[in-house]
């Protein structure tokens, strides 16, 4: 079954420290990986989006890191600001016919001065 | 703004009542969505409709209807909702041929039923 796991469900910083976000999947064939963030009362916005062929894609603070063997994703994110305080999804495309979109519950990341 | 905007942003309304949400887009984008996303829960596909036809319904009740005039706006009629329905309704739309870009998401509606 096509799934995606995020650990962990929610992460407390104090402001200016670094975090890392996993992200697990268990799709196949597998297209392509997001990483959105979503801001409390909020649609989601694209952060980043990699392929297959991808190891590391960065979006200013926000690094995302995909190892293709493993299924495995993390999202860094450097020297955190207040406004970095959200919910942070990971969403993986299937390569099959009905490409799918298959999303992560998220994890709620809450930064604290 | 992200290009996608929905209406109204915040929607109670009784299990009696009928009601409809709606979203537009200027980007030129073929495809729109509706998503429904509920607490702790990861977001799930309601309808999908690319330019102007319905292409995906993911086992969504009838209480739920969409309608798509045009490619620019799309709409979801709700009629006899439960309370279990309240949670937030996401619009998205994306462009042809999409398989490597990012939907773009309205601020969707956070509707509750009482």
């Amino acid at each position: 079954k096509n799934q995606v796991e995020q650990s962990p469900q929610s992460l407390i910083i104090l402001e200016g420290k670094n975090c890392t976000l996993q992200c697990n999947y268990t799709v196949s064939p597998f297209s392509n990986l997001r990483w959105y963030k979503q801001d409390t009362g909020r649609g989601p916005v694209s952060l980043t989006i990699m392929t297959f062929s991808e190891n590391t894609k960065s979006n200013g603070r926000y690094t995302a890191t995909l190892d293709a063997d493993t299924k495995q994703s993390s999202l860094h994110i450097t020297a955190s600001q207040l406004s970095d305080s959200a919910s942070y999804i990971c969403v993986v495309r299937t390569m099959d016919s009905n490409y799918q979109l298959i999303w992560g519950a998220g994890t709620k990341l809450i930064i604290k001065p | 703004e992200t290009g996608v905007t929905q209406t109204p942003r915040h929607l109670v309304m009784g299990m009696t009542n009928k009601k409809s949400l709606k979203c537009e887009q200027h980007l030129g984008h073929n495809a729109m969505y509706w998503y429904k996303q509920s607490a702790k829960k990861p977001l799930e596909l309601m309808f999908v409709y690319n330019f102007k036809e319905q292409t995906e319904n993911n086992s969504v009740p009838s209480r739920f209807s969409p309608e798509c005039p045009n490619s620019s706006h799309l709409f979801l009629h709700l009629h006899t909702l439960q309370p279990e329905d309240s949670a937030l309704y996401l619009c998205a739309s994306s462009p042809p041929g999409e398989t490597n870009y990012g939907y773009t998401f309205g601020s969707g509606t956070r509707l509750t039923v009482v």
